[in-house]
């Protein structure tokens, strides 16, 4: 299985930029298409879609996400960071099955 | 309005089954792949397994394969999730997510929470 490395948290004050970054163990980019994609999710509450392949916005989702990278690198930019945005992130691989998860990096203000 | 909701949660005893469905409505479910993710107490998300539009390809991540099983009822616009042979490791929060593209999850259900113990 393809393993999906994110640091557990970051910590990050209202208005500034927030960096998470996702590892894999092997490219998950086919040709020009980067499968890996991001999910958001709040305490008590079910994942929500944020990017899919690398850094196509998802239906819905606010322009001040974004998301970047190719091969084995991946990053998601939240700027500015806003209080809605405390929550915990998942990178999630869909080159080959089964579709592998991050472990989520935590969200918290500074 | 895209709405997954799942069902049939609760307490089971070790070594007993329990079936999940997940009802949907607001798009045609007879055009998507759907699938099951589970997530343990304070833990990340694990995918159990997909099924494409008309059953007849269904994969499982290889560990759970042989405990769950996925079909769907396109009549009723519900996905299901028979899990056998429980144990406390299967205690979980169990999400079926509509699949936009095969192993990509576009919407999900609020989850239903289903706790193994005697």
């Amino acid at each position: 299985d393809i393993v999906l490395t994110q640091s557990p948290a970051l910590a990050v004050s209202l208005g500034q930029r927030a960096t998470i970054s996702c590892r894999a163990s092997q490219s998950v980019s086919i040709s020009r298409y980067n499968l890996m994609h991001w999910y958001q999710q709040k305490p008590g509450q079910q994942p929500k879609l944020l990017i899919y392949r690398a850094s196509t916005l998802a239906s819905g989702i606010p322009a001040r996400f974004s998301g970047s990278g190719s091969g084995t690198d991946f990053t998601l930019t939240i700027n500015p960071v806003q209080a809605d945005d405390i929550a915990t992130y998942y990178c999630q691989q869909s080159r080959e099955s089964p579709p592998t998860f991050g472990g989520g990096t935590k969200l918290e203000l500074k | 309005e895209v709405k997954l909701v799942e069902s049939g949660g609760g307490l089971v005893q070790p070594g007993r089954s329990l079936k999940l469905s997940c009802a949907v409505s607001g798009f045609n479910f007879n055009d998507y792949w759907m699938g099951w993710v589970r997530q343990a107490p304070g833990k990340g998300l694990e995918w159990i397994g997909e099924i494409n539009k008309d059953s007849s390809t269904i994969n499982y991540t290889p560990s759970l394969k042989d405990k769950f099983t996925i079909s769907r009822d396109n009549a009723q616009n519900t996905l299901y999730l028979q899990m056998s042979k429980l144990g406390s490791e299967d205690t979980a929060i169990y999400y079926c997510a509509r699949e936009t593209t095969p192993m990509l999850m576009d919407a999900w259900g609020q989850g239903a929470s289903v706790t193994v113990s005697s």
